[in-house]
């Protein structure tokens, strides 16, 4: 099985812009989260999709939003950049069955950088 | 709240050496706990995890990690460390079997010939 896959991988942008990611999880796989990775705040968790429904949230603003599509890939949007925004952001997939604890598989990340 | 705390964000072996990497726990209930593992410019990609199944819990690439409830520790250890173990380790939580994971810090893995 192809693995998860996000695009872009790589992104440059400026303040105030808006950027768009996408991921792709693994097939047959329904749950799709996302997580911010920063030097200073680490890895942190911004919300979780499954059958096209936010099922969890971290604690992020409001900028930060997502969706996902009935084939389960998924779309984050941030808008109006802050340089703090800066970051490798991850998706993870997995099956989707909670209180089960299933393995979360990532993807490469797209890296963010806002000037 | 859930956290996890790493001891350690950079630690310095040998080859062949073993590796020890520490992690400890706050959960007020019995957690899901992993480590995983980040090569420069990769995702994570999983070593173990410890579902309460057993408390000793093995892993990819000989690595392995016992889950003590009484020091609230599940610490990340490999017999023998090779070049290619040199990595960022992260130890993660996961309340309530939830998909939202709380990780720590993470722990740079240097190893040296």
């Amino acid at each position: 099985k192809a693995g998860v896959t996000q695009t872009p991988r790589y992104l440059i942008k400026t303040r105030g812009q808006q950027v768009t990611l996408s991921c792709s999880p693994i097939s047959g796989h329904r749950s799709v989260s996302w997580y911010q990775q920063t030097p200073g705040q680490g890895l942190q968790f911004l919300f979780e999709y499954f059958s096209e429904t936010q099922r969890n949230k971290g604690n992020f603003p409001g900028r930060f939003s997502g969706r996902q599509f009935s084939n389960s890939r998924s779309e984050m949007n941030v808008s109006t950049l802050e340089l703090g925004d800066s970051a490798l952001y991850l998706c993870a997939s997995s099956l989707g069955a909670q209180g089960n604890q299933e393995t979360q598989y990532f993807g490469p990340g797209t890296r963010l950088l806002v000037l | 709240a859930q956290s996890v705390t790493q001891l350690g964000s950079h630690v310095s072996v040998s080859e062949g050496a073993l590796v020890l990497l520490r992690c400890n726990y706050s959960s007020s209930v019995p957690p899901y706990l992993f480590w995983y593992v980040q090569y420069p410019n990769q995702g994570l990609q999983l070593l173990l995890k410890y579902t309460s199944a057993a408390t000793l819990v093995k892993g990819i690439n000989g690595f392995e990690a016992e889950f003590k409830k009484s020091e609230t520790s599940f610490h990340l250890t490999k017999p023998s460390a090779h070049m290619s173990d040199a990595a960022e380790y992260f130890c993660a939580v996961s309340p309530s079997g939830g998909t939202a994971l709380i990780f720590g810090k993470g722990t740079t893995l240097s190893v040296s010939s």
